[in-house]
């Protein structure tokens, strides 16, 4: 069974410019999350979908970033414009469901550097 | 909201002895709570979860509790390998909902031959 997919694994990018990550989650995974993780943090929630919809982004900084998950599969993130305080690894994760802890499966994740 | 520690950001420890890790948690308790490991470059990975009406938790050389009383919960590593050098994080539950996650900042254990 194919793992969550991420793209591109690495992305390096100047302040100001846009810049995308994509995701395929697990076939059959209705959930999917889309995480920032700091270096000696833990992953940090940005946005979570169930199917097509996105059921909570309160974590998501809406100035700047966006996200869709067309059709309820595939999912991008975007930022626009990128700021220095960007840098940081994105992390995709799917899992079958959301209340009673359902395990979640992540991507190996997109490290971002703005420089 | 949640906030969770982990015990320390570093743990060395000699192979073949039992590492635990620490993770505690300040707000309400949650129905269950998970660890994952994490290895450099590469997502999280999920090992265990343990309900808050078990006490303990087994799978293989992995060993986890949960104390509710004491908002805490242990996560032990028997016969430790230096393969087991990794990132251990704990994530519980945000709100009484259970839909979203907090994850603690992690343990980094390594594991000397």
């Amino acid at each position: 069974e194919a793992g969550v997919v991420q793209s591109p694994r690495y992305k390096i990018i100047e302040k100001k410019q846009p810049v995308a990550f994509w995701c395929n989650p697990i076939s059959g995974h209705n959930t999917l999350y889309w995480y920032l993780q700091n270096l000696g943090q833990g992953p940090e929630l940005l946005i979570r979908y169930e199917n097509e919809e996105a059921v909570d982004d309160s974590q998501l900084p809406k100035d700047r970033f966006s996200a869709e998950r067309l059709k309820g599969v595939d999912s991008t993130l975007k930022i626009q414009p990128a700021e220095l305080g960007d840098s940081a690894v994105y992390l995709c994760a799917s899992s079958l469901g959301t209340t009673g802890g359902y395990e979640q499966y992540f991507g190996p994740g997109t490290r971002l550097t703005v420089t | 909201s949640q906030k969770i520690e982990q015990n320390s950001e570093a743990l060395n420890i000699q192979e073949g002895k039992t590492a635990t890790l620490t993770c505690n948690y300040t707000n309400y308790s949650p129905a269950y709570l998970q660890w994952y490991r994490q290895d450099p470059g590469r997502g999280p990975v999920f090992l265990l979860l343990i309900r808050e009406n078990e006490k303990e938790k087994r799978k293989e050389r992995l060993k986890v509790t949960f104390d509710t009383t004491l908002k805490q919960s242990l996560f032990h590593i028997t016969a430790s390998q230096p393969a087991d050098s990794a990132t251990y994080l704990c994530a519980l539950p945000r709100d009484n909902y259970g839909q979203n996650f907090v994850f603690g900042p992690g343990t980094r254990l390594s594991v000397l031959p």
